[in-house]
């Protein structure tokens, strides 16, 4: 199936700091989407891009859509302690088609 | 979100039996999709939905079923219950006002297969 490579794995990082991450695949993408999910939920959608090189924010977080349209970026910037979970991205080829996910980002914020 | 619920939350069963989940909308979103999410291998698609009665097979898809009699139900069946099917299973819709380039998700189901 599709792959798509989503790194780091996991960080542990200082409340307050900045926290990045990012995800390719060797296809190409028209939708990318970033979700966070809390342990024993579902995933939330945080951002959503539909188009090469575009930045979009929601509150601290901020995602790009690489200009390859083969990744794509989270920032999250100043982080908090309800930051905690797991994010994934997941890309969709063309509209109405399945979407495919990374494997997850776990990050964990040290007070 | 508020607009999917999926039940049972949590089911325990034994290898061969035959296990229903239900996913149910009030969204009226076009595409309603099953995944399993299991540790090292995030969320995978199991079938989807794109309208009523009309369905389509995602990566992992032997073993399981679907049906889509109205808009707002989608049923997973596990004709056979097996001890890899033990999961959590997540209902996603998409298709709405936000357009088809969006899914929301469920709060899960987790199943455990004995």
């Amino acid at each position: 199936g599709q792959q798509l490579n989503q790194s780091p794995q996991s960080m542990f990082i200082q409340e307050g700091e900045d926290v990045s991450m990012n995800c390719t695949s060797s296809s190409i993408f028209n939708t990318w989407l970033w979700y966070k999910q809390d342990p024993g939920e579902g995933p939330v959608l945080l951002i959503a891009l539909y188009k090469a090189g575009e930045l979009t924010s929601n509150g601290r977080l901020t995602a790009q859509f690489g200009i390859t349209r083969k990744d794509s970026f989270l920032n999250i910037s100043a982080s908090i302690p309800s930051d905690v979970g797991i994010y994934f991205c997941a890309g969709q080829k063309n509209t109405g088609n399945q979407f495919y996910f990374g494997t997850g980002t776990s990050l964990t914020v040290i007070p | 979100d508020a607009g999917i619920t999926q039940s049972p939350r949590h089911k325990v069963t034994e290898t061969g039996t035959p296990v229903t989940l239900r996913c149910h909308q009030t969204e009226n979103h076009r595409y309603m999709y099953w995944y399993r999410q299991d540790p090292g291998h995030g969320l995978r698609l199991i079938h989807y939905s794109y309208g009523v009665k009309d369905t389509d097979k995602g990566e992992v898809s032997d073993g399981y079923s679907v049906s889509r009699s109205k808009t707002e139900d989608f049923l997973l069946t596990l004709e056979s219950a097996t001890s890899s099917q033990t999961s959590v299973y997540f209902c996603a819709i998409g298709g709405g006002l936000a357009g088809d380039n969006e899914q929301f998700f469920g709060p899960g189901t987790r199943l455990t297969v004995l």
